[in-house]
């Protein structure tokens, strides 16, 4: 089955700096790569996606590239702020149907004021 | 808000009880999923629903079964529990098609098994 590995699984910046969260998948059929954002004790929302169609996606201070040759995605937070600072999950589906997500095991981003 | 509604929020109960938890998922959503969230396993896909029929099955523990009734509401019956079983369990819906959509999460439910 599917392996998702994300990296860091803690990041602390300064408020105003870019935040960047890597993440890798292992199956090839992979088609569709969500990034949600979990505060605590919250559901996690969906902040962005991606499909294997497209190399780069872009929403305001959010950005999230996919290299599919690499089997890599990373989402780039850019000018960060206090209410960035949550758990960041990456995760990938394959599809064809059945389309449970395999998640990474998150990312606790801090913005430092 | 997400437009998925899980009932109930809380719930406390002893070893080797069984629990239902109960998903109403955004109107208009004919997929249902069922996620574990717990501090060692990190979040994992349980099982899938597509209108009424099982279509996908992840990290399901042979003692958890679900099912997903006309009116496309889930349940996902949890039985002879163990210490281990204690998380947050969210459901998550979808429109669901051909392309990928976006699975939208409840506020999910907290099992704490004593």
């Amino acid at each position: 089955g599917e392996n998702v590995e994300q990296h860091p699984s803690t990041l602390s910046v300064q408020e105003g700096d870019s935040a960047v969260i890597k993440c890798t998948y292992s199956d090839s059929a992979s088609n569709y790569f969500p990034w949600y954002k979990q505060e605590l004790g919250k559901r996690p929302q969906l902040i962005i996606d991606i499909r294997s169609n497209v190399g780069e996606k872009k929403d305001q201070r959010i950005a999230v590239t996919l290299n599919k040759t690499a089997k890599h995605f990373s989402l780039h937070i850019t000018e960060t702020q206090p209410e960035d600072s949550a758990v960041y999950f990456c995760a990938a589906s394959s599809g064809g149907g059945a389309d449970g997500l395999t998640f990474g095991k998150g990312t606790h981003l801090i913005i430092q004021p | 808000d997400s437009g998925v509604t899980q009932t109930p929020k809380h719930l406390i109960t002893a070893t080797g009880q069984r629990v239902t938890l109960r998903c109403s998922p955004r109107s208009g959503d004919l997929s249902v999923y069922w996620y574990q969230q717990s501090l060692d396993q990190g979040l994992q896909f349980l099982i899938q629903y597509y209108n009424g029929e099982e279509r996908a099955k992840g990290n399901i523990l042979e003692r958890f079964s679900a099912q997903q009734f006309p009116d496309l509401h889930s349940e996902l019956n949890l039985s002879s529990l163990e210490l281990g079983d204690s998380a947050l369990y969210f459901c998550a819906s979808s429109v669901d098609s051909e392309v990928r959509e976006t699975q939208y999460f409840g506020p999910g439910t907290r099992l704490l098994v004593l």
